[in-house]
């Protein structure tokens, strides 16, 4: 089965404070995904990659930058976090672009709550 | 644009009854359909899909939804819950000229006893 790991499960920081995601996938994936999740919106793409070194803007990606620095892993990075991205992040994977008849694979989440 | 809406929030049912979580979309080109389940405490977990074919699609654990054009539609169903159903549904679209999923804002079912 599709393995998707996601650290730290939960993080407070400060406003301005610098954070950091990370998410690994072990089923040689070629899409990775971050969204966020909040009550009433369901989720929103952040920032996506289809390999090491890419990145693409997803539909939220103000005050977020990614890097993708391999196949598995797959960075999100707050470098001034705000109240607004207090919020559960979620990391998925998928073999080709999500929504093609192809089934995105997710992580257990990171609860981030800037204070 | 697409759009996706889960209309419920929340679905209460007793174990043992039947139910369904409903799914309207907007779009006119064609779509991939999905249904995604969150159970409490983890991460989204994919239950069934539609592209074309037979509009009724069986999912995991007696799952099913029925995709109906007329209606832009994609309802899920179940024919006796289980307690272990408690959890979020997620309904989840993308266009054929853009492959980026849309997603529902989610519906929790609560199963009492």
């Amino acid at each position: 089965e599709a393995a998707v790991t996601q650290s730290p499960r939960n993080k407070v920081t400060v406003t301005g404070g610098n954070v950091t995601l990370s998410c690994r996938q072990t089923n040689s994936h070629n899409y990775m995904y971050w969204y966020r999740q909040d009550t009433g919106h369901g989720l929103r793409l952040i920032h996506y990659s289809y390999g090491a070194g890419n990145l693409q803007i997803g539909d939220v990606p103000d005050g977020y930058k990614a890097t993708r620095t391999t196949q598995e892993d797959f960075f999100l990075l707050l470098e001034l976090a705000s109240p607004s991205q207090t919020s559960l992040y979620f990391c998925a994977s998928s073999d080709a672009p999500g929504g093609r008849q192809n089934t995105l694979y997710f992580g257990a989440g990171t609860r981030l709550s800037v204070l | 644009t697409q759009t996706v809406s889960q209309s419920d929030a929340h679905v209460t049912v007793f174990e043992g009854d039947s139910v369904e979580l409903r799914c309207n979309y907007s779009y006119g080109g064609s779509i991939y359909l999905s249904w995604y389940i969150q159970h409490h405490g983890r991460g989204l977990q994919f239950l069934l899909k539609y592209y074309s074919g037979n509009p009724v699609v069986q999912g995991v654990n007696g799952f099913e939804a029925e995709f109906s054009k007329s209606d832009s539609s994609f309802h899920l169903r179940k024919a006796s819950v289980h307690w272990s159903d408690s959890a979020v549904y997620f309904c989840a679209v993308s266009a054929d000229s853009n492959y980026q999923l849309i997603w529902g804002s989610g519906t929790k079912l609560i199963i009492k006893p």
